[in-house]
């Protein structure tokens, strides 16, 4: 039982570049998450997505799009990277709790820097 | 809308003395709070919720709806508890449950 996974683990990306952070679950889990960890800032949701076919913005989206094609999976796609955009990403995913069960489990995060 | 406010980013006490890491939230409704650790180098973790009233590695939290408040305690820490800890809520069964939101963190350091 793998739990979150993500790709890749560390990236280093120029201005203006695009990529996909991919992330993946094996837990059957409904809801699933993204957020960026910043220093002294915190978790930040970016956005979540509580079945497939289902996304909605979290705090802070701009910059970023997300699609949920199946429960498994929930890629996080970055357009046009910014230096802002250079964080730490974390998926998480969770059982909705209308099925019992409210915590957490997230990936191990991707280092994203962006120059 | 859903706020959890930790008001200390860097919380530092020596072994074997009492910690307290404050967590303080907004939500209209009846929430559900968790306390999230992120240790060096491993991937966030939950240490305990509420609902549970347990306590995990000594740690203790209780709700307290009057305060707004579901601070973290432990009575001795210990060097291994160094580590990022943090607050999350989300909406209970009156509704509001798909988000998780955390808090800034506060990040805390046990010294021998």
């Amino acid at each position: 039982n793998a739990g979150v996974t993500q790709t890749p683990k560390f990236r280093i990306l120029k201005i203006g570049q695009s990529m996909t952070l991919q992330c993946t679950q094996d837990m059957n889990h409904n809801y699933m998450y993204w957020y960026r960890q910043d220093p002294g800032m915190g978790l930040k949701l970016i956005y979540y997505s509580v079945g497939a076919g289902i996304t909605d913005k979290g705090e802070v989206p701009n910059g970023y799009n997300v699609s949920r094609s199946t429960t498994e999976d929930f890629p996080l796609r970055l357009e046009l990277a910014a230096p802002s955009q250079t964080s730490v990403y974390f998926c998480a995913s969770r059982q909705g709790r209308s099925f019992g069960g409210t915590e957490a489990f997230f990936g191990q995060g991707t280092r994203l820097t962006v120059v | 809308a859903q706020r959890v406010t930790q008001p200390e980013k860097l919380l530092s006490v020596f072994k074997g003395a009492p910690v307290e890491l404050k967590c303080n939230y907004s939500y209209s409704g009846s929430p559900e709070l968790f306390w999230y650790v992120q240790y060096s180098r491993q991937r966030l973790q939950l240490l305990l919720r509420h609902i549970s009233r347990e306590s995990i590695k000594g740690f203790t939290a209780d709700l307290n709806k009057g305060e707004t408040s579901f601070h973290l305690k432990k009575p001795f820490a210990q060097e291994e508890d160094s580590a990022m800890y943090y607050c999350a809520l989300t909406g209970g069964a009156q509704g509001g449950s798909e988000k998780l939101v955390f808090g800034k963190g506060t990040k805390l350091t046990v010294n021998p």
